[in-house]
């Protein structure tokens, strides 16, 4: 599946260090996610991108920032990040905000 | 907020036998969507199934189907023949009527040759 990549697969990072996500859609969608996937808890929305502006930010700490400079690239920066925030963040896209969401493959991000 | 409540953490199954997997969920509307999605090993989240609130029939692709009680708030998958690739995490997702996403806490399926 390639629809839609990420980058790094994995990650680790010291709490200190600043570091970037990576994810690119093939399939000419407007809208695009990022979601935490922590073990045993649903998954959770973090930031929703609409035709490159972003229309959700469900609370999410600002060491966690967003970028999406098109409607293809979606960029998750992170700086000063605790353990707690390791988890495995998911991007995905859909059509538009109605359509059906796609995945990509994950980045498994080790905090220490 | 609605929430999505998966009750079975692990489920197994016998290959080429059948298997449910049950998701309910809490909402006061009466439009909305309902997903399950297969998460394998690989770790790359897949569609395997979408509904309609609207739709009275119950969507069935291939081997899945669905079981679709509006009333009950009820929304469980069926997996026939199943085959050792179907082993995964399933995750039922509701989208609501302004495109918020729930997702439950997933069922482990484990697929026995």
């Amino acid at each position: 599946e390639t629809g839609v990549t990420q980058t790094p697969r994995h990650l680790v990072m010291g709490m200190t260090n600043k570091k970037s996500l990576k994810c690119e859609q093939h399939l000419g969608h407007n809208a695009m996610y990022w979601y935490k996937q922590s073990a045993k808890k649903p998954l959770e929305l973090m930031f929703v991108y609409n035709f490159k502006e972003q229309t959700e930010n469900n609370s999410v700490p600002s060491r966690f920032s967003p970028e999406c400079p098109n409607s293809s690239h979606l960029f998750l920066h992170l700086h000063t990040l605790q353990p707690e925030d390791s988890a495995l963040y998911l991007c995905a896209s859909s059509q538009d905000r109605e359509e059906t969401q796609y995945f990509g493959p994950g980045t498994r991000l080790l905090v220490l | 907020a609605q929430t999505v409540t998966q009750s079975q953490p692990e489920m197994s199954v016998q290959e080429a036998e059948t298997v449910t997997l049950s998701c309910t969920y809490d909402t006061s509307e009466s439009d909305y969507y309902l997903f399950w999605y297969k998460q394998p090993p690989s770790r790359q989240m897949i569609l395997v199934i979408r509904q309609e609130a609207y739709k009275q029939q119950n969507a069935t692709e291939n081997r899945f189907s669905v079981n679709f009680q509006k009333a009950a708030k009820s929304f469980s998958l069926k997996i026939s023949d199943s085959q050792l690739g179907d082993a995964a995490m399933y995750f039922c997702a509701y989208r609501s009527w302004n495109n918020d996403m729930r997702f439950g806490a997933g069922t482990r399926l484990t697929v026995k040759p």
